[in-house]
């Protein structure tokens, strides 16, 4: 069975523009979390979707923004850009099993 | 606001060393994860532990979660130069708490030949 994926790996930004990022979770999985990962912050919730419908969210700014499609596949947005937006993006799909999740690579983000 | 305590933040062992990794919260968990993540990669998941006081064994690691499941650790037996890495654990709020996983700050694990 196929991990989870994220696309793209890598990506650079410079302040103020906006970002879309794509993962596609393990098939059967409905459940798709996001992560933000940094040196000084750890990895921190941003929000989760199952079933089209964000059911919890982290406290992020309303810049973060996601969406889950009918194939369970997600995306999320990160409009108006900051230096501090720069991290490593993960996402974790889920069964609902004893709360597994099971991470993507990640997608590098740097913003200039 | 659950919080997640992991210590210590770094281990720097000689190869056939064994050690030990805590997690600690004043929260209860429903379920609580280890994971392993090299740089520039994703967290691959070790293992779950549901139960209080459960031990579970994956080859030289061994999982405990506390009987109150607000606390955990991960011992590791003669450590190899392999077992290098982030270790991460993550506890599950169960309830309402969907798809969220708090995680501790990370044990960064190396393991010199």
């Amino acid at each position: 069975k196929a991990g989870v994926t994220q696309t793209p790996r890598y990506l650079i930004k410079t302040r103020g523009q906006q970002v879309t990022l794509s993962c596609s979770p393990i098939s059967g999985h409905r459940s798709v979390s996001w992560y933000q990962q940094t040196p000084g912050q750890g990895l921190q919730f941003l929000f989760e979707y199952f079933s089209e419908t964000q059911r919890n969210k982290g406290n992020f700014p309303g810049r973060f923004s996601g969406r889950q499609f009918s194939n369970s596949r997600s995306e999320m947005n990160v409009s108006t850009l900051e230096l501090g937006d720069s991290a490593l993006y993960l996402c974790a799909s889920s069964s609902g099993y004893n709360d597994e999740q099971f991470f993507g690579p990640g997608t590098r983000l740097t913003v200039l | 606001t659950q919080l997640l305590e992991q210590s210590p933040q770094f281990l720097s062992i000689q190869e056939g060393e064994n050690l030990t990794v805590y997690c600690n919260s004043s929260s209860v968990f429903s379920s609580l994860q280890w994971y392993r993540q090299e740089p520039g990669e994703g967290p691959v998941l070790l293992v779950t532990v549901v139960t209080g006081g459960e031990v579970k064994k994956l080859k030289r690691l061994t999982f405990q979660f506390g009987d109150a499941r607000k606390d955990s650790s991960l011992h590791i037996t003669a450590a190899q130069p392999g077992d290098t890495g982030l270790y991460l654990c993550a506890g599950a709020g169960g309830g309402t708490s969907y798809g969220k996983l708090t995680f501790g700050q990370g044990t960064i694990l190396t393991v010199h030949p």
